[in-house]
């Protein structure tokens, strides 16, 4: 079964840092981009960061810019956001998704999540 | 503010055909393929449209996309109670080099 799971969410301070990981299993992992996208609660969802797939080449949203970081390592089948300066603004939950081969590279597979408070 | 828009909420009866509408401009929705998700409450987003129209292995007829311009649709006929979730649109935009989505709409089933 191709699955994503999600871990190292929780609560902290503003000012403090997280680093989310997210296992893959059940397709080969380093031929594939992967990227984390979040929703706020109540609000709808924000592409955050994305890696391609020999970690080579990263993206990241202008609100998390110089603040996130974005790693792989394919031969643990994992990609990680190393997330530093947090502020409120990124209370969310974190889902990490595949960047499917399909026609415009859509998110065929997404995690269930990893919750993010970031709260004083 | 999502950069793509979506009404927040649309309905109809068991049986009946639905829209929902995503907004953008030529930087995103018009220079680059739309998809759709579903989403359940309590789970992850479901890839239901790529590519502006077409559908992954194993989601029904039943489900749509199409685009002009600079906005896009989905399209669900034969509503079930089943179909009650938020969907979303989403694609790249070239000018902010992010992915991008619409803020989600409700779909209710009456």
């Amino acid at each position: 079964e191709v699955q994503l799971v999600e871990s190292g969410g929780g609560i902290v301070r503003p000012g403090g840092s997280l680093r989310l990981s997210c296992a893959a299993s059940g397709f080969t992992f380093g031929d594939y981009g992967m990227t984390w996208v979040r929703r706020v609660p109540g609000k709808g969802l924000e592409w955050v960061s994305a890696i391609n797939w020999n970690g080579r080449s990263t993206g990241y949203a202008d609100s998390v810019k110089g603040r996130f970081t974005i790693t792989r390592d394919n031969a643990k089948n994992s990609v990680y956001l190393q997330m530093n300066s947090l502020s409120a603004e990124d209370t969310a939950l974190y889902h990490c998704v595949r960047d499917s081969n399909y026609l415009g590279s859509p998110f065929d597979v997404w995690g269930q999540g990893t919750a993010v408070t970031v709260s004083s | 503010q999502s950069v793509l828009t979506q009404p927040p909420s649309v309905s109809a009866a068991p049986g009946q055909r639905v829209t929902i509408s995503c907004s953008g401009s030529s930087s995103n929705i018009g220079n680059n393929y739309v998809s759709w998700y579903q989403q359940f409450p309590g789970t992850a987003p479901k890839l239901l449209i790529f590519g502006d129209h077409r559908r992954p292995s194993g989601i029904p007829d039943r489900f749509s996309g199409s685009k002009s311009d600079t906005s896009a649709t989905l399209a669900i006929i034969g509503l079930q109670t089943g179909d009650e979730a938020d969907y979303f649109c989403g694609t790249w935009d070239g000018s902010l080099t992010a992915a991008v989505f619409g803020g989600g709409t409700r779909l209710s089933v009456l």
